[in-house]
Order: structure tokens, then sequence, then C-alpha cells
């Protein structure tokens, strides 16, 4: 079984400020991706990045870079010089490969909500 | 990145009447997409997979006769929620997963369905 837990589960920051989101996985596959989603209150999820297991470097994009772990199986995402832009629920999101049994179903974590006050 | 609509992006309806919630791959073949149901301030919960071309699969506890998934080409599927009740008012989103073997899903803007 896969979990994903997200131990946030709110973060208030003021902005400028950086901010690390958690995320913990559990999984019996050897191989096995990894994403985070942004959820702004419009209500779509946005893609922001995958992970490959095999893959452990570390990536930066812009303001946002990524941790991943996998000796703790952990893949946190920081955001720095945060933004009002940023408030949003993120939620870290794993899924086997495909063609496994379970196919490429989603497991999300509960989803952290991020603030951002002025 | 991959674009995915979803219309209507907001419905009312009368208990007992059924809606018709339509997901497109705007720029790409999706063999298979995703439908989820989401609860205010919660997580995502799968309601089934949507696979091109055959039935759908549906997860435990989700009624298949009450949602009503049709795949019908690579570019769409839909969802219908049968005989809605109050209780079937949710946050629908669809997602669709790239052909190309990275296994990433791509999500629509979401479908609100109120039932009054």
């Amino acid at each position: 079984a896969q979990k994903v837990t997200q131990a946030q589960t709110e973060i208030s920051v003021v902005e400028k400020e950086d901010v690390t989101l958690d995320c913990v996985y559990e999984t019996r596959d050897t191989t096995y991706y990894l994403f985070w989603y942004k959820q702004p209150p419009s209500g779509e999820l946005v893609f922001l990045i995958r992970r490959n297991s095999f893959d452990e470097q570390n990536e930066i994009s812009g303001r946002y870079s990524w941790n991943f772990q996998k000796s703790t199986s952990s893949f946190n995402f920081t955001i720095t010089a945060s933004q009002v832009v940023d408030s949003a629920v993120y939620f870290c999101a794993l899924s086997p490969p495909r063609g496994e049994t379970s196919g490429s179903r989603l497991t999300f974590g509960e989803g952290t909500q991020l603030t951002v006050n002025p | 990145g991959a674009v995915v609509s979803q219309h209507p992006s907001r419905v009312i309806c009368k208990s007992g009447t059924s809606v018709k919630i339509e997901c497109r791959s705007l720029d790409f073949q999706a063999t298979t997409m995703f439908w989820y149901r989401q609860f205010p301030k919660k997580s995502l919960m799968l309601m089934a997979t949507s696979n091109e071309g055959s039935k759908a699969t549906y997860e435990q506890g989700v009624e298949k006769d009450k949602f009503l998934i049709n795949h019908a080409s690579l570019t769409l599927s839909t969802l219908t929620v049968t005989s809605a009740h109050p209780e079937d008012s949710s946050f629908y989103i669809c997602s669709a997963r790239e052909p190309w073997g990275q296994e990433t899903q791509y999500f629509g803007p979401g479908t609100r369905l109120l039932v009054l």
C-alpha cells in the first residue's frame, strides 16, 4: 500500500519569508514517481514537479526548490521569498510506474494550506 | 504543459436530475483519464479510472450505476451523475495522464456541483 503524509495542515508566513512544505511517503515499489501540485482558491490543480525514484538530484525552478531524500522517504518543497500569490493548498502525491497492477493511480497527501500574508 | 479542460465549471441542479460533466485533453491524446471528488478542505478522492474503449474501473465504494463514465475518444471522458441528490454536491475534478510514459496527470479546472 502507498501512503503520503503531509504533517503540516496549515502554514502561515509573511511575504518574503522562506517556507518549506514537508512530504513523507511510504511505498513498497522500488520504482515510483513523486509529484507536487498547487491548488489555488480557483480549484484547479497545477502540476509543479515530477520526480523519478531513481533520480535523487534536487531541483530548483525559480523560487521553488525540491529536496528528494530517498533514505528518509521525503520529498520536501521549499518556496524562497514567498509571495502572496503563493497562497494555495499544496499536495504531494505518489504514483507507481505504468504497468503495475495499481496503474498510474496517484496517492495524495492531505495537503498543506499555505497562506502568505502581505 | 498539457492542457485539460472541464465543462461545465459550475452547475446547479434539482434533486433527481442527471448531470453530465465533460473532460477533454486539448493538446494530447489520453488513453487514461481519472475522475476525482474533493470535499471542502479535503484531499482528492479517486472515484474511477477511465480507459478509452473499455469500461471504467471504479474505486471501492463508488457506485458505478450512480456515476456513469464514458471514454469514447482519446480526448474526451464524461462523468454523468445520475439521479443526483444533495449528498452528491461536491467538487469533481478530472485528470488526463500524459501518453509519453512519465506518469504525470494533468488536471482540469474542476466542476462544482450543487444539488438542491
